[in-house]
């Protein structure tokens, strides 16, 4: 068990409608990354944060967005959701940037 | 852009031999790299990682080769079971970021 979970497990939406996805870290680790992961292919880099502060973003639109709290709690919102955002969303804590422990994701489908 | 490549998208083995997965990277500032193993419906699951001021590493049943002339990385597991069958993963991190790419997969099937 890597001590980072992540809430829904599954979730619905329609294309056009704004989704947030949950995530809590370990406890002490001040870094979150967030990755999506398309079936059959490896986990895409979309942003991560440190101490709350955006620290690195991928190749994804701005609809994809972010927040972390003190708490060691993050979310990525993800907004005007189109079909292809169909994914596996996953978030990744780790001791600032150093190893990531992946929590089991939140599995996306847009219709 | 990066570049993590698998150099074979699926592995087969018997039960107790011993399985390697290849992988290329092509960025040369890379200077973390970590392999995961991911099961269907589950997060990828940290197994080993390596630094660029290494070339070998050893963990339980796995070591970890790295090659930086050629950029290569290669996840050796010793005795496969069959709680081995996954996907197995590489990432690595270039020095000038934080961010981590990740490859396609390697599918690794242990026949009983």
């Amino acid at each position: 068990e890597t001590g980072v979970t992540q809430s829904p497990t599954h979730l619905i939406k329609t294309r056009g409608q704004q989704v947030t996805l949950r995530c809590s870290s370990q406890s002490g680790h001040n870094t979150v990354s967030w990755y999506q992961q398309a079936l059959g292919q490896g986990p895409q880099f979309i942003f991560q944060y440190y101490r709350e502060e955006e620290n690195g973003r991928g190749n994804f639109p701005p609809r994809f967005s972010g927040l972390q709290f003190p708490n060691y709690s993050s979310e990525l919102n993800v907004n005007a959701l189109e079909l292809d955002d169909s994914a596996l969303y996953l978030c990744a804590s780790s001791p600032h940037t150093d190893t990531q422990y992946f929590g089991p994701g939140t599995r996306l489908t847009v219709l | 852009g990066e570049s993590v490549g698998l150099h074979l998208p699926t592995l087969s083995v018997q039960e107790g031999d011993n399985s390697i997965i290849n992988c290329a990277y092509s960025n040369s500032a890379s200077d973390y790299f970590i392999w995961y193993k991911q099961e269907s419906g589950k997060g990828p699951q940290f197994i080993i990682d390596i630094r660029s001021n290494m070339d070998k590493r050893q963990g339980q049943r796995v070591t970890v080769l790295l090659n930086k002339t050629v950029k290569h990385l290669s996840l050796q597991i010793a005795a496969t079971q069959p709680g081995d069958s996954a996907v197995y993963f590489c990432a690595d991190r270039a020095n000038t970021g934080n961010q981590f790419y990740f490859g396609t997969g390697t599918s690794l099937t242990v026949i009983p």
